[in-house]
Formats: structure tokens, C-alpha cells, sequence
């Protein structure tokens, strides 16, 4: 299964709304889990199942969507969300991950 | 706290062999499914391995099977990846992740060990 990930970057100002893409080359069930990650940091999960958050994530973070099509959306940015953001199918051996997607201050 | 520690990441020669060691506290290892994913300098993440709590389920990323095996010893809380033939694709920092229940995402990560394969 190939993801891929809209922008490669997206460029938005502290408080307004980020809006990411991961499209799946097949169509699968909601085994879709978005991660965050920070320069000389691991991953950290913020959602799985497409749209649940996980353990201690903020409401702002919300993800969306199934069959090949999902979104992550940040509602309003923080200064602590400018990362890279990488999508992960884990409906299908072996486990992919999108190319990511940097959120970066306008 | 969970927490997970990588090490034997360092330096080798192309075609050379290494071995991670995972060291797992704050949970029961035995009771979940453990993940090696690697990172390659300024790329994205790459799921690498995956075995099972009790190692009867074990699964490899076409680049590395036949390569690279992991295992895991629940009365040392520790997971390995023993890694043959290397290569300079496989220069990256490797990390350990738990997943929470059988078929879930890797939940929580350890801080990772950089292998690099140089001459």
C-alpha cells in the first residue's frame, strides 16, 4: 500500500487552521494513524483509526476520512505544532508511511 | 512510564552486521507487540519488523527480509534486531515502538540508535 502526502509543505500562521492530506493507493478499512514529529525527536502518535485521538492528544487535533482518502486538521496552530507530520496505513504487512507533510510558520 | 531504550547503533563497514538491543521498563513486555522502525537522514519513517508478544507472529519490510531478524526475550524485557549484509541504505536512526493491542499502530517510541554503514 503507497501513501502519499499533500502539501510536502504548508505554510500557515499561529491560529489558523491546518488541513493535511494522505491518499492510500488501494482503498482499505480505518487502519490509518497520524503521527507528529519534532527535529531529534521520535514519532508520537496522535491519532489512529482514522479519527480517534490517542492518549492526551489535544481536541484541536482531529483526523477524518476512509477508504483512500483521509485528512488531518489542525483547527488552530500552536507554536508547539509546527512539525512534520507523517501518515501511517496499518491495515496491510508491511505497516507504510506517507512521505509526510512539514507545517512551518507563514 | 513506558519506557524504551535502543543501543548497539554505531559504525560498520558495508556488508558488516550489527545487533540492536531494546531494553523495555514501565509495562508488561510480554503482553505486547513489539516494532523496529528507521528513519534515514532527512527522510521519513520506514517500518522495518515487527514480532509479536509471544514471537509467533513476525513480519519484515521487503528491504531488509532475509537481511535482518528480530526476536525478543520476555524474561529480559529486551528486543533485538540482528542485522546481515549491510548496506549504506540502511544508514538510520532505528527505533523501538510498542504497539497497544495486536494489529495497532506503534504507540510508544524510544529515543532511537544511529547506524551508519561506511567505508
Amino acid at each position: 500500500l503507497l501513501m502519499t502526502q499533500s502539501p510536502a509543505t504548508l505554510s500557515v500562521s499561529p491560529g489558523e487552521r491546518a488541513t493535511l492530506f494522505c491518499r492510500a493507493s488501494q482503498t482499505f478499512s480505518n487502519n490509518l494513524a497520524w503521527y507528529q514529529q519534532k527535529p531529534g525527536q521520535a514519532p508520537r502518535l496522535l491519532i489512529y483509526g482514522a479519527s480517534t485521538r490517542a492518549t492526551g492528544i489535544p481536541a484541536r487535533f482531529s483526523g477524518s476520512g476512509s477508504g483512500t482518502e483521509f485528512t488531518l486538521t489542525i483547527s488552530s496552530l500552536q507554536s508547539e505544532d509546527f512539525a512534520v507530520y507523517y501518515c501511517l496505513q496499518y491495515n496491510n504487512w508491511p505497516f507504510t508511511f506517507g512521505g509526510g507533510t512539514k507545517v512551518e510558520i507563514k | 512510564e513506558v519506557q524504551l531504550v535502543e543501543s548497539g547503533g554505531g559504525l560498520v563497514q558495508p556488508g558488516g552486521s550489527l545487533r540492536l538491543s531494546c531494553a523495555a521498563s514501565g509495562f508488561t513486555f510480554s503482553s505486547y507487540g513489539m516494532n523496529w522502525v528507521r528513519q534515514a537522514p532527512g527522510k521519513g519513517p520506514e517500518w522495518v519488523s515487527y514480532i509479536s508478544s509471544t514471537s509467533y507472529t513476525i513480519y519484515y519490510a521487503g528491504s531488509v527480509k532475509g537481511r535482518f531478524t528480530i526476536s525478543r526475550d520476555n524474561a529480559k524485557n529486551s528486543l533485538y534486531l540482528q542485522m546481515n549484509s549491510l548496506g549504506a541504505e540502511d544508514t538510520a536512526v532505528y527505533y523501538c515502538a510498542r504497539d497497544t493491542a495486536a494489529g495497532s499502530p506503534p504507540e510508544y517510541w524510544g529515543q532511537g540508535t544511529l547506524v551508519t554503514v561506511s567505508s
